[in-house]
């Protein structure tokens, strides 16, 4: 079993509306991190969390340490958003690096 | 700020040959590490460095050798290249280790190996 999972995988929306992304995971985290990859580009640090909320500018992110889940809302959607949307742990112990959703593929339509 | 800087972006490589990817960060980060992505998972990651002097394996560290002179560069070595190494490839550095600071990525490096 995967220790994070997003959802949706695919996600098409028309510019203007509400977005939800979310994340569930399964294992005790450090921190939370939502990276933004947009096509053929590089990636890019949106938020870390490890508790509560977070928001920058039409970007808000959430976290619930008990349920294990976090989400990415994206208020008035505009095409630029238009990306891939990753979550990653971020675990202590040994390893001590992220493990990575496999990313929610968002297009927005004008 | 450089931030992050790979390089090459793109390198076609034949069967067999070796390359070494490129990996500076000019923020005196301590953590760096070097993820592979491929179709349909998540990013993987290959190797890691605590700082200089100090390597380890991460999950798919076949085929793979990394080195960490000094605490600027990472470069990532494919000692022979095979067509599973067919991937992007991402270096990314914080300031901190285990998800505990903001991750910076680098801009990839699509890599095919025919």
């Amino acid at each position: 079993k995967n220790e994070v999972e997003q959802s949706p995988q695919n996600l098409t929306a028309q510019e203007g509306e509400f977005i939800t992304i979310n994340c569930s995971y399964s294992v005790g985290i450090s921190a939370l991190h939502w990276l933004q990859q947009h096509p053929g580009g590089g990636i890019v640090s949106l938020f870390m969390l490890s508790s509560g909320k977070k928001k920058h500018g039409r970007l808000i992110a959430t976290i619930n340490i008990q349920e294990k889940h976090s989400s990415l809302h994206i208020t008035a959607s505009h095409p630029r958003d238009s990306a891939v949307y990753i979550c990653a742990l971020g675990r202590g112990g040994s390893q001590g690096n992220l493990i990575f959703g496999k990313g929610t593929k968002l297009s927005v339509k004008p | 700020n450089a931030g992050v800087t790979q390089t090459p972006k793109f390198q076609v490589l034949k069967t067999g040959q070796s390359m070494t990817l490129q990996c500076a960060q000019d923020m005196n980060h301590e953590y760096m590490s070097w993820y592979r992505q491929d179709p349909g998972m998540g990013l993987r990651l290959i190797h890691y460095s605590v700082g200089a002097g100090i390597t380890d394996q991460g999950e798919v560290p076949n085929g793979y050798n990394v080195s960490r002179s000094t605490t600027e560069d990472f470069p990532l070595r494919l000692l022979s290249a095979a067509p599973s190494q067919t991937s992007v490839y991402f270096c990314a550095s914080s300031y901190r280790g285990r998800g505990l600071s903001e991750a910076f990525f680098g801009q990839g490096t699509r890599l095919t190996v025919v």
